[in-house]
């Protein structure tokens, strides 16, 4: 089953309103969570790294206004888009690497939430 | 800069026959991490290998086979008898030692027809 779950699996909204992606690690703690953007039929391209405790690192290009990360613990990373545009519509998914519990320190993925902004 | 470059954007077969997925890759680091996942209809990447560049063994697993050639860059995957359900998106991606961040590659959709 399972190890890192997010929330919602797709979202319909409308331009302008703000849209929250949670990503959380089932049974380990991630230390660590990384957010990553993928177009229809395109790779998927690093966002930001999500530290918890710490603040997100982003990667080059990508506007930390437009996407809040937030790791409060060491299970749960949210991903906020503000003001979302029809460009923000993509596939996000989160992955996490973790300490303890089922975690080898691999890297696992989430199902994905497909954002569709109107 | 690290790339990885997955020529193949589709490949079609027929159940049970065997298919190769190339995947080349680039890198200024002496030791890497190299990495084959499944991405299914659903949207899920499903971790399928990790290969790190000590380890020029090729590996099998069932029907899954994968070739790593360091003097040519490559980590190939090959399915053996596909199935049906091996239809997804293959992606083929690359991390530094010490990195967690991966390098993917655009992905190759592989679809099995019966």
């Amino acid at each position: 089953g399972a190890v890192v779950s997010q929330h919602p699996s797709w979202v319909i909204c409308k331009s302008g309103t703000s849209v929250k992606i949670e990503c959380r690690s089932l049974d380990f703690q991630a230390t660590t969570m990384f957010w990553y953007r993928q177009f229809p039929k395109q790779s998927l391209m690093l966002m930001a790294t999500s530290n918890e405790g710490s603040k997100a690192t982003y990667e080059q290009g990508v506007e930390k206004d437009k996407f809040l990360i937030n790791h409060a613990s060491l299970t749960l990373s949210t991903l906020t888009v503000t003001s979302a545009h029809p460009e923000d519509s993509s596939f996000y998914i989160c992955s996490a690497r973790g300490v303890g519990g089922r975690s080898t320190g691999e890297l696992f993925f989430g199902e994905g939430s497909r954002l569709t902004v109107l | 800069a690290q790339k990885v470059t997955q020529a193949q954007t589709e490949i079609s077969v027929v159940e049970k026959e065997d298919v190769t997925l190339d995947c080349v890759y680039e890198t200024r680091d002496t030791t890497y991490y190299l990495f084959w996942y499944k991405q299914p209809p659903s949207g899920e990447l499903v971790f399928l290998i990790r290969r790190n560049s000590f380890d020029e063994q090729n590996e099998i697993s069932g029907r899954y086979s994968w070739n790593f050639q360091k003097s040519t860059s490559s980590f190939n995957f090959t399915i053996t008898a596909s199935q049906v359900v091996d239809s997804a998106v293959y992606f083929c991606a690359l991390s530094g030692l010490g990195s967690e961040k991966l390098v993917f590659g655009k992905g190759t959709k592989l679809t099995v027809n019966p």
